[in-house]
């Protein structure tokens, strides 16, 4: 257990369709990050978030975009879905940059 | 951005035996974190490593960030260690982590 949690578990969505992912991080935790996990690969980094604000990016476009609550929890929001966007989304707290991973959403676009 | 290699990508091994898994980065590094992820998916922390050695029960890791490669030893493997590990650095600040394309262990009873 690394006391983050996320929810949904599943999703099924339909392309062009938007989806909310949200995560819950351990309480302290002031930073969150995302990932997103194809089939067979490693994770990809999609943005961070430190202090409810957005500080680091990785190559994914501003479809893909993000929340960060005071209550240490945080959301990722996808417009305009694509097949491509299927995959496992993790995010992951950290207070001191050692990130503690959630069990992840498992996406799937139709 | 940085370039993370693992190897080998698939390793197949009967209970008890040993293996060494490898991870190469194409530059310097503050941040280096050995991962395992089990069936379901979910990824629990094994080391953070940027440099030199740890242990921990039956894992250990080496870090030797001047030639840029980490290795993560795994001795008298049982089929709970069984999944992919995953190999990530980060270059420092808000670079998030870059992460291998792991190494997907089997071992068999």
């Amino acid at each position: 257990e690394t006391g983050v949690t996320q929810s949904p578990t599943h999703l099924i969505k339909t392309r062009g369709q938007q989806v909310t992912l949200r995560c819950s991080s351990q309480s302290g935790h002031n930073t969150v990050s995302w990932y997103q996990q194809a089939l067979g690969q490693g994770p990809q980094f999609i943005f961070q978030y430190y202090r409810e604000e957005e500080n680091g990016r990785g190559n994914f476009p501003p479809r893909f975009s993000g929340l960060q609550f005071p209550n240490y929890s945080s959301e990722l929001n996808v417009n305009a879905l694509e097949l491509d966007d299927s995959a496992l989304y993790l995010c992951a707290s950290s207070l001191d940059g050692n990130p503690y991973f959630g069990p992840g959403t498992r996406l799937l676009v139709l | 951005g940085i370039q993370v290699e693992q190897s080998p990508p698939d390793l197949i091994l009967q209970e008890g035996a040993n293996s060494t898994l490898r991870c190469n980065f194409s530059d310097s590094v503050n941040n280096l974190q050995w991962f395992h992820q089990n069936p379901w998916g979910q990824l629990i922390n094994l080391f953070y490593i940027p440099s030199g050695t740890k242990q921990n029960g039956r894992l250990s890791a080496t870090t030797v960030a001047t030639e840029r490669y980490s290795l993560l030893y795994i001795s008298s493997s049982q089929t709970t260690d069984s999944g992919v590990y995953f190999c990530a650095v980060s270059g420092g600040g808000a670079d998030g982590l870059t992460f291998g394309k792991g190494t997907h262990l089997i071992i068999q009873p």
